[in-house]
């Protein structure tokens, strides 16, 4: 079945880096679009990245464009998303999420998320 | 971005009633790429419907997607305390994908 599996979240101070995994197993890796969705302490679901199959095309929201980059490693089953100057507003579940297609589809299998919280 | 405004905000019902959840787009969602989602508590979310009106594997046909262009619902059918939720539209025709800010779903 198909399993992802975030880590790297935790506490970490303004304008610092922190980058994000996820394992993925139970389906080809290679052929499924990935993306990560956020989400606040008691708010609503924020889209943050997607990245197509193959890395041919990434795209972010504009709160975390030129702060976050959404990578892969095809032959380790691994999505990553580096955060770099990290903003209070930025604190949130992170969730890993598997497209239904090879780019940026519906989301049709979620990991459980990772915390991440910025904090002085 | 295409901005999606979900109404209403909370909804409370009982069971067996139906709840119908709007989700209007600020600009047309082409080729109807909008997606529902379910989040139950403590839990991530779920993929209920995709492309706007096609069921995720699994989903009971108690829930069913309607809608294209800027006009979207989603209804659910024989309400049950397992159904209590939030729930999400998210558009993915054009980047920024966007979610909607949700609707609460409450079981009296």
């Amino acid at each position: 079945q198909v399993q992802l599996v975030e880590s790297g979240g935790g506490v970490v101070q303004p304008g610092r880096s922190l980058k994000l995994s996820c394992a993925a197993s139970g389906f080809p890796f290679r052929s499924y679009g990935m993306q990560w969705v956020r989400q606040a302490p008691g708010k609503g679901l924020k889209w943050v990245a997607v990245i197509w199959n193959d890395g041919s095309n990434r795209y972010y929201a504009d709160s975390v464009k030129g702060r976050f980059i959404i990578s892969r490693d095809n032959s380790k089953n691994t999505l990553f998303l580096q955060m770099n100057s990290l903003r209070v507003e930025d604190t949130a579940v992170y969730y890993c999420a598997r497209s239904s297609d090879s780019w940026g589809s519906s989301s049709s299998h979620w990991g459980q998320g990772t915390l991440v919280s910025v904090s002085s | 971005e295409i901005v999606l405004t979900q109404s209403p905000g909370t909804l409370s019902l009982s069971p067996g009633e139906r709840a119908t959840v709007s989700c209007r787009a600020s600009d047309t969602v082409n080729s109807r790429y909008l997606a529902w989602y379910q989040q139950k508590p403590g839990q991530a979310p779920k993929l209920l419907i995709y492309d706007a009106s096609r069921r995720a594997t699994g989903i009971p046909d108690r829930f069913s997607g309607s809608g294209s262009g800027t006009d979207f619902t989603l209804t659910i059918n024989r309400l049950g305390p397992e159904d209590l939720a939030v729930y999400y539209c998210q558009q993915y025709s054009m980047s920024p994908y966007t979610f909607g800010q949700g609707t609460k779903l409450e079981i009296k």
